[in-house]
């Protein structure tokens, strides 16, 4: 069993379809990210739970809302988006606190079709 | 602020050496890690740098330099499943705990 997995791996929705993206980690770590990875751009930070708690916002719209009901489960559900939301979701754990040097493990990614 | 910059596309051939440059602009700097990115996948870890000089590890080594604000990847005795995207990220604790600031990824290309 792969460390960190999301489905589904494709979808495609209508801009008025309400959707979630679900991300499992098997690594026992306490961060869990979602990213958002558009053609030719950098991987930009969406959300970050530390501990299950929401830790990092970075201006993402309110179309996407994060759950996370517990340190291995990480959800992101979409509604109402836009065709610009189209993009490679990905989700990704760690293991943070000060002494932090460990990597990120991603998950697959879900590619998104906004239509 | 923070800025990452890495060449956009490289192209390489198979058995050769190739150096994907990195540079850098943080306030916090704490470690530098390189990922492989094969399309349509997760990207994978490579390497991690935080202190200066060079890391090796089989065919992969990632060098680092605090002071100029510099990494590179090298890879050698490139093979055709190297093909793929690189890329830098930077740990900078000023911005958060918690996020990596990110280069747009090198596409490496390789020939036959």
């Amino acid at each position: 069993e792969t460390g960190v997995t999301q489905t589904p791996r494709h979808l495609v929705m209508g801009m008025t379809n309400k959707k979630s993206l679900k991300c499992e980690q098997h690594l026992g770590h306490n961060a869990m990210y979602w990213y958002k990875q558009s053609a030719k751009k950098p991987l930009e930070l969406m959300f970050v739970y530390n501990f299950k708690e929401q830790t990092e916002n970075n201006s993402v719209p309110s179309r996407f809302s994060p759950e996370c009901p517990n340190s291995s489960h990480l959800f992101l559900h979409l509604h109402t988006l836009q065709p610009e939301d189209s993009a490679l979701y990905l989700c990704a754990s760690s293991q943070e606190g000060p002494l932090a040097d460990t990597e990120a493990f991603f998950g697959q990614g879900t590619r998104l079709t906004v239509v | 602020g923070q800025n990452i910059d890495q060449p956009t596309e490289m192209t390489a051939t198979e058995g050769a050496i190739v150096q994907i440059n990195c540079t850098y602009q943080t306030s916090g700097f704490n470690g530098l890690f390189w990922y492989q990115q094969h399309a349509g996948e997760a990207p994978t870890f490579l390497s991690y740098n935080v202190l200066d000089g060079l890391e090796e590890k089989g065919r992969f080594s990632s060098f680092l330099s605090r002071s100029k604000g510099y990494s590179y990847l090298l890879l050698k005795e490139l093979q055709m499943k190297d093909s793929a995207s690189y890329l830098c990220a930077v740990r900078d604790t000023r911005v958060s705990n918690y996020q990596l600031i990110w280069g747009a990824g090198t596409k490496l290309i390789i020939k036959p």
